[in-house]
């Protein structure tokens, strides 16, 4: 296993409320950058957190926000739910510099009904 | 246009059977490249790193060619294990260094 930590693992949401995932980082590992994995795509990047600060950001709007702890943990809130954003939301830790590894958590299904 | 580009498949080969999967990228500028395998609903997981010089990890070989663009995975002697999706990856190593991901090929090795 990578060491690598999601939760939660599945949620069912409606249209227009929000949710928080949460990931934990592998030990040592100080970048985290979530992706978004809708049903027979590849995963598609959202934003990378280094030093707790965003590092770069892929096309997706500003309802997709997050932030990263000082223990480097981190997390994915989105606002007003679609039902595009049904999907598997992944998280992946990795060092600054080595970034070329990511090590991926087992990721949160998510349904919004 | 998509960074990277597959043929999603599906494959289906019978055990010990080889099969070869490409893709293509669009950036010239991509520094790194990867193979990751991602079974049934889990995560995607590192198979390998892409070199120009190739590289091979048991019945595994990746190749990539920066002229064409291309990058391909081989493998030999299919077994059941190998079922899986196959995601081709390139890193820009711009900024932050995100990963873009092809959609996937879906392989099923038969018994």
């Amino acid at each position: 296993e990578t060491g690598v930590t999601q939760s939660p693992t599945h949620l069912i949401k409606t249209r227009g409320q929000q949710v928080t995932l949460r990931c934990s980082s592998q030990s040592g590992h100080n970048t985290v950058s979530w992706y978004q994995q809708a049903l027979g795509q590849g995963p598609q990047f959202i934003f990378q957190y280094y030093r707790e600060e965003e590092n770069g950001r892929g096309n997706f709007p500003p309802r997709f926000s997050g932030l990263q702890f000082p223990n480097y943990s981190s997390e994915l809130n989105v606002n007003a739910l679609e039902l595009d954003d049904s999907a598997l939301y992944l998280c992946a830790s990795s060092l600054a510099g080595s970034t070329d590894t990511q090590y991926f958590g087992p990721g949160t299904r998510l349904t919004v009904l | 246009r998509k960074e990277v580009e597959q043929d999603p498949g599906p494959f289906n080969v019978p055990e010990g059977a080889t099969v070869a999967f490409n893709c293509t990228y669009s950036n010239s500028a991509s520094q790194s490249f990867f193979w990751y395998r991602q079974d049934c609903r889990k995560e995607p997981k590192l198979l390998m790193s892409v070199y120009s010089s190739g590289n091979e990890d048991g019945r595994f070989t990746a190749q990539l060619n920066r002229a064409s663009q291309y990058i391909s995975l081989l493998i030999r002697d299919s077994k059941l294990s190998d079922s899986a999706t196959y995601l081709c990856v390139v890193n820009l190593k711009t900024g932050a260094n995100n990963l873009f991901f092809g959609t996937g090929t879906r392989l099923t090795v038969i018994p």
